[in-house]
């Protein structure tokens, strides 16, 4: 099982940035995946899509809901987090997660891809 | 939201003896389906974030058995029985019963 994310870089202010989670080892759609993020001020939770058998529902952290949005490409095995409207103070390494088939537990984790939101 | 409050912030432990880690919750951590969702996680230096224990006391799957977790409600504990020099790192526990997840601040454990 692995979790693969790229994606980051540089982005001014105002700007649009699209993550993505490529997932190996397993089908990605079959399990819910979250989006993580870590500053210096410690990790925050972002999301989560449900799996494709429960929908594909999101739910997302009230501080970036209509900014940020979880997606999913099955033929590519490969969650997305699309963000939009960026703040310096989303700078950020940004994970993804899988959620484990029962309960709500995130069993595996990528090693993060660095968003930095300058001018 | 579910405020979790690690302590201590920082422990210095000296190789072979235990070390432990508290957590609490602002909230009860028991989800709709009965579990109490309390997860400790790992983050050694440059390494990504690595599932320890799930539920309180589970051990994830190739996590050693130094490793420990217990607690009930709210006061929640991570041991290690006898820290290795590989444990190094920050330690987080995570609530996942309630949206949206959260985390403590993390306990930086460094080795005397």
């Amino acid at each position: 099982v692995q979790l693969v994310e790229s994606g980051g870089g540089l982005v001014q202010p105002g700007g649009s940035l699209k993550l993505s989670c490529a997932a190996s080892g397993f089908t990605l759609s079959s399990y819910a995946i979250h989006w993580v993020r870590q500053t210096s001020g410690g990790l925050e939770w972002l999301g989560r899509m449900r799996s494709k058998a429960n929908g594909d529902a999101t739910i997302y952290l009230g501080s970036v809901q209509g900014r940020f949005i979880i997606s999913r490409d099955e033929s590519k095995n490969t969650a997305f987090l699309q963000m939009h409207s960026l703040e310096t103070e989303d700078t950020a390494v940004y994970y993804c997660s899988r959620q484990a088939t029962t309960g709500t537990t995130l069993d595996s984790w990528g090693q993060g891809t660095l968003v930095t939101v300058s001018s | 939201d579910i405020v979790m409050t690690q302590t201590p912030l920082s422990s210095g432990v000296t190789l072979g003896q235990p070390a432990s880690i508290s957590c609490r919750s602002g909230q009860s951590l028991v989800h709709s389906d009965g579990n109490t969702y309390l997860n400790w996680l790992q983050q050694r230096p440059g390494q990504p974030l690595r599932l320890l224990i799930y539920r309180v006391s589970n051990r994830f799957s190739g996590v050693p058995d130094r490793f420990s977790g217990s607690g009930t409600g709210t006061d929640f504990t991570l041991n290690i029985s006898r820290v290795e020099a590989e444990d190094a790192g920050v330690y987080y526990c995570m609530q996942g019963a309630r949206f949206p997840y959260t985390f403590g601040q993390g306990t930086n454990l460094e080795l005397k």
